[in-house]
């Protein structure tokens, strides 16, 4: 298996443009994730799917960013005006069933994408 | 407010050195993960825990749910573990949701 995919791997835009990245998860994993990793916060959980349904947008910043799930092969997460601060590393994970819960499988990370915008 | 606390924040070590990572955590969990990002950015994720130990090649993970402890330990360290380590937990009664990760520890094996 390829593992978890992300596009693009690099991305450089102006604040104010609208920013779209993407996923393909791995084939059979029923849980997706978003993450963003910044140095001051870290790691943090933006977003989760599980079958292709958002089930907790809690960890989303603010309205600029929004996140689809169309099929169960294909994810994205899109800021719409970009800003500087959101300039971090994006990465996408996906889990078989159970998501990490005791005794599930854990979950495996694409290599993400690194944002900069200016 | 769950809290995870990661120590040492940095370390450098040489080759061959028997490494240990501590990770604290505030409130009761029902998983607790450890994972390596390499310098490249990409991120393993190494271990799942809910009790006791496990092992895999030369990495030890031990954790301790009384005490809210969690060690990451590397035998016969080497160059090519040097990486980020980062502790991740689930309070109970969380899904897949709910994860708090520490800051990670910055680990460097010189040969």
């Amino acid at each position: 298996d390829a593992g978890v995919i992300q596009s693009p791997r690099h991305e450089v835009t102006e604040m104010g443009q609208e920013v779209t990245l993407r996923c393909k998860p791995i084939s059979g994993h029923d849980y997706l994730f978003w993450y963003r990793q910044t140095m001051m916060r870290g790691l943090e959980l933006l977003i989760y799917f599980n079958n292709n349904v958002p089930i907790d947008d809690s960890g989303m910043p603010e309205d600029r960013f929004s996140a689809k799930m169309p099929n169960a092969s294909f994810s994205t997460l899109k800021i719409q005006p970009s800003e500087p601060r959101d300039s971090a590393v994006y990465f996408c994970a996906s889990s078989p069933e159970g998501g990490g819960l005791p005794g599930q499988e854990t979950q495996y990370f694409g290599p993400g994408t690194r944002l900069l915008v200016l | 407010k769950n809290e995870v606390e990661q120590s040492p924040q940095n370390l450098t070590a040489q080759e061959g050195e028997f490494i240990t990572i501590n990770c604290s955590y505030s409130v009761g969990i029902s998983a607790l993960h450890w994972l390596q990002q390499h310098p490249g950015g990409g991120i393993v994720s190494l271990f799942m825990l809910s009790s006791g130990k496990k092992k895999h090649g030369r990495l030890i993970a031990t954790i301790n749910i009384q005490e809210k402890h969690s060690s990451l330990h590397i035998t016969a360290s080497h160059p090519r573990d040097s990486a980020v380590y980062i502790c991740a937990v689930r309070p109970v009664g969380g899904g897949a949701d709910g994860l708090t990760f520490g800051k990670g520890t910055h680990l460097i094996i010189q040969p």
